[in-house]
């Protein structure tokens, strides 16, 4: 079975360009969770969708980001225009409903903004 | 509102013996679930072990076992018989038992296993 797989592995653009972060959940996984570690700080949670509903977007930092999940499969975070202090690395995860049921992580997606 | 701390930005162990990676955390939820992650230098995270707010058996899992003790809030993480493999981020978790579900994470602890 796949796991959680995000697209690109690492991105490095200019402040004021954007950047597309790319997440596709464990098939039949419901929950999507997107989430940002700045360097030397703790993951920080940004949003969650249940199927193609966000369900909670209180993590997002402004309105610089923008998160959609299409059909409730794959979903992609879009950061625009970008600032220097969104570098990080953004990981997605995904589970199915309930709360015992670990989340599963994809390998992230380095970001770094010049 | 909730967090978790762990004080040990970074540890030694040396391989084959035990080591103690500590986490606490504040909730006023009755009801939640603590976990640990992996993180090796390729970058996934990996699921490590469990433990539910209910649980009264600590959570097993191969080498890995967590020390939940309630009334401290603490759920440190004992990795035995250690292994150069292990060498790691190691983040410790809380999530909610309703609503979203989400995580909240600690700033992790880098564990690092000598020959």
């Amino acid at each position: 079975e796949a796991g959680v797989t995000q697209f690109p592995s690492h991105s490095v653009i200019e402040k004021g360009q954007t950047v597309t972060l790319r997440c596709d959940p464990i098939s039949g996984h419901d929950n999507l969770y997107w989430y940002r570690r700045v360097m030397g700080k703790e993951i920080k949670f940004l949003l969650h969708f249940v199927k193609e509903s966000k369900q909670d977007e209180s993590g997002m930092p402004n309105n610089r980001f923008l998160a959609e999940r299409t059909g409730g499969t794959y979903s992609t975070l879009k950061v625009q225009p970008a600032e220097l202090e969104d570098s990080g690395v953004y990981f997605c995860a995904s589970s199915q409903v309930g709360a015992s049921y670990e989340a599963f992580f994809g390998q992230g997606t380095r970001l770094t903004v010049v | 509102a909730q967090k978790i701390t762990q004080t040990q930005p970074g540890m030694f162990v040396q391989e084959k013996e035990a080591v103690t990676l500590d986490c606490t955390y504040d909730t006023s939820d009755q009801s939640y679930g603590l976990f640990w992650y992996k993180q090796p230098s390729s970058g996934e995270m990996i699921f490590l072990i469990y433990q539910g707010s209910y649980d009264e058996q600590n959570a097993t899992e191969g080498r890995y076992s967590l020390n939940f003790q309630k009334a401290r809030k603490s759920a440190n993480l004992v990795i035995s018989a250690s292994q150069l493999g292990d060498s790691a981020m190691y983040f410790c978790a809380m999530r909610e038992a309703s609503g979203t579900y989400k995580y909240i994470f600690g700033t992790g602890t880098r564990l690092k296993v000598l020959a």
